[in-house]
């Protein structure tokens, strides 16, 4: 079964600092990895998407990694702001002939950003 | 400005009665999804269309129903028949077969009284 499993659930951390949140995923045949960001009460904007073959991509103090052999990959936030406070989901791309580009999404990470 | 719109933001409903969420993108986008979002949990696919007059149920179709008349148009009705209709429920386009950038509305918020 393709699962997507993020941690930790919550986070909390001070204004300015960096942080960094994690993404295993049991995905197969993988397309790409995508990271969204989730405002309370909006829907999801897109930040990052990534196939096999990259390793880094970076959005302004957003970068996401990924590690295809151990299936893992981690958004780091840099300087963080009290507007980064959101959900952070990790989304992972299966294609299928069929059905073309079928999302698996995770259950995300709560950041709060306090000053 | 391109983008998705669902409408409403807000939806109270009896039980019993059915309710359509509206969602209209102008992005020329082929392919349209349907979410439902539930506190702590991930996205939950319940229909997609990849062309117009066409669509699929996604994991969780039961109690729900769509159309697809128009490229820019899909909207969810919510049945008598869905158990637990209180949700988030989040539209979204992307190019062909999901190939591209999967763009979302801001969200409508059901609430069962």
């Amino acid at each position: 079964k393709n699962q997507v499993e993020q941690s930790p659930q919550s986070l909390i951390i001070l204004e300015g600092k960096n942080c960094t949140l994690q993404c295993n995923y049991t995905v197969s045949p993988f397309s790409n990895l995508r990271w969204y960001k989730q405002d309370t009460g909006r829907g999801p904007v897109s930040l990052t998407i990534m196939t096999f073959s990259e390793n880094t991509k970076s959005n302004g103090r957003y970068t996401a990694t990924l590690d295809a052999d151990t299936k893992q990959s981690s958004l780091h936030i840099t300087a963080s702001q009290l507007s980064d406070s959101a959900s952070y989901i990790c989304v992972v791309s299966v294609y299928d002939n069929n059905a073309g580009n079928m999302l698996t999404f995770g259950g995300g990470t709560r950041l709060m950003v306090k000053p | 400005d391109g983008g998705i719109t669902q409408s409403p933001k807000y939806l109270f409903r009896k039980e019993g009665q059915n309710v359509t969420l509206s969602c209209e993108q102008n992005l020329n986008h082929d392919a349209m999804y349907w979410y439902r979002q539930d506190p702590g949990q991930g996205l939950r696919l319940i229909y997609y269309s990849q062309i117009v007059n066409d669509f699929q149920k996604g994991d969780i179709a039961e109690g729900y129903s769509v159309s697809r008349e128009k490229k820019e148009s899909f909207p969810l009705t919510v049945t008598s028949a869905q158990k637990n209709p209180t949700a988030f429920y989040l539209c979204a386009s992307s190019t062909y077969q999901g190939a591209g950038e999967l763009f979302f509305g801001e969200g409508s918020r059901l609430t069962v009284l």
